[in-house]
């Protein structure tokens, strides 16, 4: 089945600092999401983007799907940015349903 | 516009014992999929329900069943409780017919501790 590669693993910025993290996955895709996942628990969509740019606020995201890969931005960063970021791409025998990756920890410190 | 809904919010039970957990769906989606997320790691799918059938399924023994209501609710049922079930339990909807923009929106998740 399709693989799903995030780094960095875990991240710690200051508030107001800029990231990027990445996703890298194995096999073409014609769907991919990135989720945010709160202290709480809560997966909040951020983006559906299988290709191109989409920008948000402060957040934006590219996907290269024929590279396979996709990036997600973070500018200004806030201490409610604080979470697991995750990529999630379908996996052919599961219908559009999702293989997660294994996440970015972010820490924002005030 | 009423998001997706689990209950209970959490959960403690016993190895062996077997346990219920709930999903009401996102209004005016008809698709529910199941996932468990260990500590530390990325949801994991188990099932999808549509039209009350499964439909797709990932790699999850006979223990985890489901059930979905014509009014698109879900249930997951875990028989024989092991340690390892001790996860946090997803639920999310998604409208039919969606493919390849099939955007599924997740509800806030059961926590399960299997003692």
């Amino acid at each position: 089945g399709i693989q799903v590669e995030q780094s960095p693993p875990d991240l710690i910025l200051q508030e107001g600092a800029n990231s990027t993290l990445r996703c890298n996955f194995s096999d073409s895709v014609n769907n991919l999401q990135w989720f945010h996942q709160n202290p709480w628990g809560q997966l909040i969509n951020l983006f559906y983007i299988p290709s191109g740019t989409k920008q948000n606020g402060r957040l934006s995201a590219t996907t290269v799907a024929t590279e396979r890969y996709s990036l997600l931005y973070i500018s200004s960063s806030q201490t409610t940015d604080s979470g697991v970021y995750f990529c999630a791409v379908p996996h052919f025998n599961y219908g559009q349903n999702f293989v997660f990756g294994p996440g970015t920890r972010l820490s924002v410190l005030p | 516009d009423a998001g997706v809904t689990q209950s209970p919010t959490h959960l403690i039970k016993t190895r062996g014992q077997q346990v219920t957990l709930r999903c009401s769906p996102k209004s005016g989606h008809d698709t529910v999929s199941w996932y468990q997320q260990a500590l530390g790691q990325g949801p994991q799918f188990i099932f999808q329900y549509y039209e009350e059938e499964e439909r797709q399924r990932g790699n999850f023994p006979d223990r985890f069943s489901g059930h979905q209501f014509p009014n698109y609710s879900s249930e997951l049922n875990v028989n024989a409780l092991l340690l390892g079930d001790s996860a946090l339990y997803l639920c999310a909807s998604s409208l039919s017919g969606t493919s390849g923009s099939g955007t599924q929106y997740f509800g806030p998740g059961t926590r399960l501790t299997v003692l």
